[in-house]
């Protein structure tokens, strides 16, 4: 079946204690991307990937990292999470280059930073 | 900075009913996309528009794309219960930028 894999779905952590969900998709796309849900904000890019190695900001990339060391992993990492990161997070992928740009999402990620 | 906004943000509707929701765009893109968000779930992509003109229709929803006046709308026709959700259109810049309106709650009456 073809999807989007995040984990942990739930995680309550601590302020400045690192963590990274992971995301992973079995499509073979070469675009990934992180989003955040917050409340009457919609969703909001933190960054993307167009293919392995590259990556660059989307609108709210502070206090985020990501990596693309192969293709069908797409981590996030939050080095020092801090309360204001509380949110609903949702990796994407697509086929990327001159395809439709259709994103394909995963289940989502609760994070509550304390 | 790029900004989509959707009207309305709420929206009650009595089963059977048609009703339109818009989304305007600030800067040029010629690809906006809908999604479907149920309560506590993932986004799922329930329309795709890549020119000027184009309109696709499933079942008792239809989207349409005017680029040229930035705007989008999501008809829907007779509604349903089932139609009942969070509905966000979206555009992108050069395939990888991609910007979210701040959806639209959709509640179908019985």
């Amino acid at each position: 079946e073809a999807q989007v894999t995040q984990n942990p779905r739930y995680l309550i952590t601590v302020t400045g204690k690192k963590l990274t969900v992971t995301c992973s998709q079995n499509m073979n796309h070469e675009y990934m991307s992180w989003y955040r849900q917050d409340p009457g904000l919609g969703l909001r890019q933190i960054y993307y990937s167009m293919n392995v190695e590259v990556t660059d900001k989307g609108d709210v990339p502070e206090g985020y990292k990501v990596s693309r060391k192969e293709k069908r992993n797409f981590p996030l990492i939050l080095e020092s999470p801090s309360p204001n990161q509380t949110s609903l997070y949702f990796c994407a992928s697509s086929w990327g280059g001159g395809s439709t740009g259709e994103l394909f999402f995963g289940e989502g990620s609760r994070l509550t930073v304390l | 900075e790029l900004k989509v906004e959707q009207n309305p943000l709420f929206l009650s509707m009595q089963e059977g009913k048609n009703y339109t929701i818009y989304c305007n765009y600030s800067t040029t893109s010629d690809r906006l996309y809908w999604y479907r968000q149920d309560p506590g779930k993932s986004l799922e992509s329930l329309f795709v528009l890549l020119s000027n003109g184009a309109v696709k229709q499933e079942g008792r929803l239809m989207a349409s794309l005017d680029t040229k006046a930035r705007l989008s709308t999501l008809h829907i026709t007779a509604a349903v219960h089932d139609l009942s959700a969070t509905y966000f259109c979206a555009v992108d810049i050069a395939g990888n930028q991609f910007y979210f309106g701040t959806g639209t709650s959709l509640t179908v009456i019985p």
